[in-house]
């Protein structure tokens, strides 16, 4: 079993819909969340950071940690076009990343106009 | 403002050659990183450096080497290329190695070993 899951989809939605990305995890120490956006041959964007359980929003769009269940999701709402994209979850012991981030495979999402 | 530099962007090499991929941060960043990106595999650690003459294994080390003489550059060699580490490969850097701190990635070197 991987670390982290990730559903590589892809996943097709029209625009305007909400967005629902997740993954499982299998490491409880991991204590630190993120999301990152990866365009074509482009590198990944740091999109959103959690520490530990709880929700965070930040615009459209909202990161949840459910560290009991070893679940974390990216929810996207009023999805556009610009939003196709893979997007990576990531998480980490340390935080900052001296222990290294383990990665999902990532989830290829089109938004179809 | 640059961030993290790749270099370069596209390479193709024959098995046994080797050669260096550079990465460079004008960010004044104390930790730096290098990942591969494989079809299906995710992102995963190669090496990393939490300061100038320090560095580190990560998760798939072997075949490659580094050192961190400035805090400006971490670059990557590979020894001996081998059609396995046809890959993308990305460079990362961070304030510090600590709680909270943003890891930026570079745009990627794609590399083919053929």
């Amino acid at each position: 079993q991987k670390e982290v899951e990730q559903d590589p989809g892809p996943l097709s939605v029209p625009e305007g819909a909400i967005v629902s990305l997740n993954c499982t995890y299998s490491n409880s120490a991991f204590q630190y969340f993120m999301w990152y956006r990866q365009y074509s041959r482009k590198g990944p964007e740091l999109l959103m950071y959690t520490y530990s359980s709880g929700n965070k929003e930040d615009g459209r769009f909202t990161a949840q940690v459910d560290k009991s269940s070893k679940y974390i999701s990216l929810f996207i709402r009023d999805s556009q076009p610009s939003d196709s994209a893979t997007y990576l979850c990531a998480m980490s012991v340390s935080g900052g990343g001296a222990d290294g981030l383990t990665f999902g495979k990532g989830t290829h999402l089109i938004i179809q106009p | 403002n640059a961030g993290v530099t790749q270099t370069p962007k596209f390479q193709v090499l024959k098995t046994g050659q080797s050669m260096t991929l550079q990465c460079a941060q004008d960010m004044n960043h104390e930790y730096m990183s290098w990942y591969r990106q494989d079809p299906g595999m995710g992102l995963r650690l190669i090496h990393y450096s939490v300061g100038a003459g320090i560095t580190d294994q990560g998760e798939v080390p072997n075949g490659y080497n580094v050192s961190r003489s400035t805090t400006e550059d971490f670059p990557l060699r590979l020894l001996s290329a081998a059609p396995s580490q046809t890959s993308v490969y990305f460079c990362a850097s961070s304030e510090t190695g600590g709680s909270g701190n943003t890891i930026y990635f570079g745009e990627g070197s794609w590399l083919t070993v053929v």
